[in-house]
């Protein structure tokens, strides 16, 4: 069973640049023709889909994020990775990673803060 | 970008109740349409794929129905532990989106 954990720090400065982590144990970031995504919360709000990346490495983002976030993946250490840069407080959201376009398997979620 | 509408937001049940929950899309999606359950600080739970077909070891009372726009997930025979926040996917087009939830209440 795939199983899939979120890390990373759970406190950004506004402008810089917001970084987590998604381990995954029970599968291979590399193998399957899977995508690996990221999903964000607000506090109070609905879900938004960030973007995946696919096995090969090719990517897809959300248009409204799309000039800011950089999802890559760590073959060696089975891992994949969210980079959204300038952040602001309306980026303050719980962040899931979630593995295909069904998201069939999520995270738990890490909450980050936006915050001098 | 599909929009997708989910209705109650918020909802309150009684053991053995038959509850639904609706998600209607802004377009013709198909049959794209994914539903999941997630309990606090738990990862969400992929229960019905393809708008009905129930997820393997997803108890029956969870039934998903609907193709095109409109879409409902059905849950028979309320437990106590079918406590949750309940959210649609749509998959036809990107960017994926969701519904906006409903938290689910038992009495």
């Amino acid at each position: 069973q795939v199983q899939l954990q979120e890390s990373g720090p759970g406190l950004v400065k506004p402008s810089e640049t917001l970084s987590l982590t998604c381990t995954v144990s029970g599968g291979s970031v590399s193998s399957g023709s899977y995508y690996w995504s990221w999903i964000r919360q607000p506090p109070g709000k609905g879900l938004e889909w960030i973007g995946y990346i696919y096995y090969s490495g090719s990517t897809n983002y959300n248009p409204s994020l799309k000039s800011r976030v950089t999802i890559s993946v760590d073959t060696s250490k089975n891992q994949f990775s969210l980079k959204l840069s300038s952040v602001t407080a309306a980026d303050t959201a719980v962040y899931y990673c979630a593995r295909d376009l069904a998201l069939e398997h999520w995270g738990q979620g890490t909450l980050v803060t936006v915050s001098s | 970008e599909t929009t997708l509408t989910q209705s109650p937001a918020f909802m309150s049940a009684t053991p053995g109740d038959k509850v639904n929950i609706s998600c209607k899309a802004s377009q013709d999606i198909d049959d794209d349409m994914n539903w999941y359950q997630q309990k606090p600080g738990e990862a969400a739970i992929f229960i019905i794929q393809e708008a009905t077909t129930l997820v393997p070891g997803i108890p029956p009372r969870f039934s998903g129905s609907g193709y095109g726009t409109d879409f409902t997930l059905t849950i028979n025979n309320i437990e106590s532990e079918d406590a949750a926040y309940y959210f649609c996917l749509q998959h036809d087009n990107f960017p994926l989106t969701f519904g906006q939830g409903t938290k689910l209440e038992i009495k």
